[in-house]
């Protein structure tokens, strides 16, 4: 069984739409990260979260929010979808114990489609 | 502001020949560097990573060499695979910082 899952893996939605990704882990790893995949831009920083009580903004937090609902599960909402939304989103976990070492290991990804 | 880039966006390289690719960063304060590859439809996957203490480091087929003067990481493929077809990104972060900034990706076909 994969250590990080993420549903849905596809999702087409219209404007204005409510929508929520959602993540979980079996790693036991305290911090998780979502990010936005774009074409020529790499992936970068929505949100994330060292534990179940703190959560940080990333590069491109706005439009977006994030819930740490356990350890292992950690949502991603788009509370009003526009098309510039549309992109592959991935969630990552790491080890807290990792020390500097900062390894994320990353679900397979979901793909988002704004209309 | 300080971000990691790529030199090459895409690269070819026939099946058995060796691939390098390359990664500029700009932030002095890097320490720790990570190299990852991403299939089509899945997520990035760890290949090697590197500290700053370091010059080389080596995997099964993959070398990463960091050379702190000119901020340049590399990743050297030997003999390289049909299966190591895929997007590679590096990402590094800074002392104290546990974000990791990615690059943009190189693209490497392997020809068979």
């Amino acid at each position: 069984d994969a250590d990080v899952t993420q549903t849905p893996r596809n999702r087409i939605t219209k404007t204005g739409k409510r929508i929520m990704l959602e993540c979980s882990q079996t790693k036991g790893h305290d911090r998780m990260y979502w990010y936005r995949q774009d074409p020529g831009l790499g992936l970068r920083l929505i949100y994330y979260s060292f534990d179940v009580k703190d959560i940080n903004k990333g590069e491109i937090s706005d439009g977006y929010s994030v819930s740490r609902q356990a350890q292992a599960k950690f949502s991603l909402s788009l509370e009003s979808a526009i098309p510039n939304q549309t992109a592959l989103y991935f969630c990552a976990t790491s080890d807290l114990a990792g020390g500097p070492n900062n390894e994320q290991f990353f679900g397979p990804g979901t793909r988002l489609t704004v209309l | 502001g300080e971000s990691v880039g790529l030199h090459l966006p895409t690269l070819s390289v026939q099946e058995g020949d060796n691939s390098i690719i390359n990664c500029a960063y700009s932030n002095s304060a890097s320490d720790y560097f990570i190299w990852y590859k991403q299939e089509s439809g899945k997520g990035p996957q760890f290949i090697i990573d590197i500290r700053s203490n370091m010059d080389k480091r080596q995997g099964q087929r993959v070398t990463v060499l960091l050379n702190k003067t000119v901020k340049h990481l590399s990743l050297q493929i030997a003999a390289t695979q049909p299966g190591d077809s895929a997007v590679y990104f590096c990402a590094e972060t800074g002392s104290g910082s546990y974000q990791l900034t990615f690059g943009k990706g190189t693209k490497l076909s392997v020809i068979p």
